[in-house]
């Protein structure tokens, strides 16, 4: 167990609706890093942040956001969802950012139909 | 930007066998490279890393070895058993100045560990 939660575990909804993932880091972590997994991308960097400021951005689709709140607890927002963002969605934590060990959350499934 | 490349995509041993992941990356400014194990149903879990000043790490029976000038690392598996059978990712992280990281993994290979 590596301390990061994530909810929900699984994620059925249609297209064109709109999803929230939770995740909460280990105790005394700052920074969250999502990542999506898919079968023919593999583990892709989405979004960084660190102590509730954005810190890094990857190939993040304008359709999804994501913010940290003050509890350091994080929120991974998917719209106007299509086929393709059927995915493993991962939450990472770590104490800082640079340099430091990541974490990763047990997942969340969602699957769009 | 950085990109890892991870070979084979699948490997199949004998238990008490030798395995061996290759990864090669593209930035000479990544300066860190983990190795996550992941387990069906589960999430990747970081079995081992090196930093750059460092050409090689053991861990009991898995160790990994970095070649600067080649941009390749390495993870070995010795005297394999069944539970070692998962998915192993290498990654890499480009340096970054204060609190920002971005890992950028490979692509995965599929171990399997038969009696």
């Amino acid at each position: 167990d590596s301390g990061v939660t994530q909810t929900p575990k699984h994620l059925i909804t249609a297209t064109g609706q709109r999803v929230t993932l939770r995740c909460s880091p280990r105790s005394g972590d700052l920074s969250v890093y999502w990542y999506q997994q898919s079968l023919d991308q593999g583990l892709q960097f989405l979004i960084q942040y660190y102590n509730g400021e954005e810190r890094a951005k990857g190939n993040i689709l304008e359709r999804f956001s994501a913010q940290q709140f003050p509890d350091l607890h994080s929120e991974l927002n998917l719209s106007s969802l299509e086929l393709g963002d059927s995915a493993l969605y991962f939450c990472a934590s770590s104490v800082v950012g640079s340099g430091e060990t990541q974490y990763f959350g047990p997942g969340t499934r969602l699957l769009v139909l | 930007g950085e990109n890892v490349e991870q070979h084979p995509s699948t490997l199949s041993v004998q238990e008490g066998d030798s395995a061996v992941i290759k990864c090669t990356y593209s930035d000479s400014a990544s300066n860190y490279f983990p190795w996550y194990k992941q387990e069906l149903g589960k999430g990747p879990q970081l079995i081992i890393d090196i930093r750059s000043n460092v050409g090689e790490k053991k861990d009991q029976r898995i160790a990994v070895t970095l070649n600067k000038t080649a941009k390749h690392f390495s993870l070995h598996i010795t005297e394999t058993q069944p539970e070692d059978s998962a998915v192993y990712f290498c990654a890499a992280r480009k340096l970054n100045t204060g609190t920002a990281s971005k890992l950028t993994f490979g692509t995965g290979t599929r171990l399997q560990v038969t009696l």
